[in-house]
């Protein structure tokens, strides 16, 4: 059981550039969302999805897209990075309450993303 | 709307004394409440969680937190730092009514001196 993986670690690129960051869990949860941390400001919520082909908007989501074809992944993707898009990037995923009371999120390691 | 307010930014405590990190929080509704550590260059790991079973929550590593809803607080604290406590610490709530997402405090950072 290896949780929620994420890849890459570590990734550069330079402004205008597209890539995805790739998130996966195996612990068949419904609930999958993807945050950036910033210094001094917490980690903020830019897209999540309540499961396999819904997914909707956090609080930071402009300059990226998600999409959800199946339980298990969640891919974030940038099609023009920015400068202003050098984060670390978590991926989480929980069970929705209903499912019982603890509602505990997952975390990925993270990707570290640096925009030039 | 929920949010949490992290009182301080940085705690400074020597080995061996007691640790107090300071969180309120704002909600509409009986909040879920947590406490996550992330050490330097790591993921996120859960302290602990409120969620209205008992006030006072006990964590892993000796933390505590007890929920206190006349104040809105949501106090995490340690009898006796240890060195490897040193990390940064979030407070967070949980949206209960929606996707289950979290809102989190800016962060505090913990230093232990030796």
């Amino acid at each position: 059981n290896a949780g929620v993986t994420q890849t890459p670690k570590f990734q550069v690129l330079k402004t205008g550039q597209s890539m995805t960051l790739q998130c996966a869990q195996d612990m068949n949860h419904e609930y999958m969302s993807w945050y950036r941390q910033d210094p001094g400001m917490g980690l903020r919520l830019i897209h999540y999805s309540v499961g396999a082909g819904i997914t909707d908007q956090g609080e930071v989501p402009n300059g990226y897209n998600v999409s959800r074809s199946t339980t298990e992944d969640f891919p974030l993707r940038l099609l023009s990075a920015a400068p202003s898009q050098t984060s670390v990037y978590f991926c989480a995923s929980s069970q929705p309450p209903r499912r019982g009371p603890w509602n505990e999120q997952f975390f990925g390691p993270g990707t570290r993303l640096t925009v030039l | 709307a929920q949010s949490v307010t992290q009182l301080d930014s940085h705690v400074s405590v020597s080995e061996g004394t007691p640790v107090l990190l300071r969180c309120n929080y704002s909600s509409s509704y009986s909040p879920s409440l947590f406490w996550y550590v992330q050490h330097p260059n790591k993921g996120l790991q859960l302290l602990l969680k409120y969620t209205s079973a008992a006030t006072l929550v006990k964590g892993i590593n000796g933390f505590e937190a007890e929920f206190k809803k006349s104040e809105t607080s949501f106090h995490l604290t340690k009898p006796s730092a240890h060195m490897s406590d040193a990390a940064e610490y979030f407070c967070v709530v949980s949206d209960q009514t929606g996707a289950n997402n979290l809102f989190f405090g800016t962060g505090t950072r913990l230093t232990v001196i030796p």
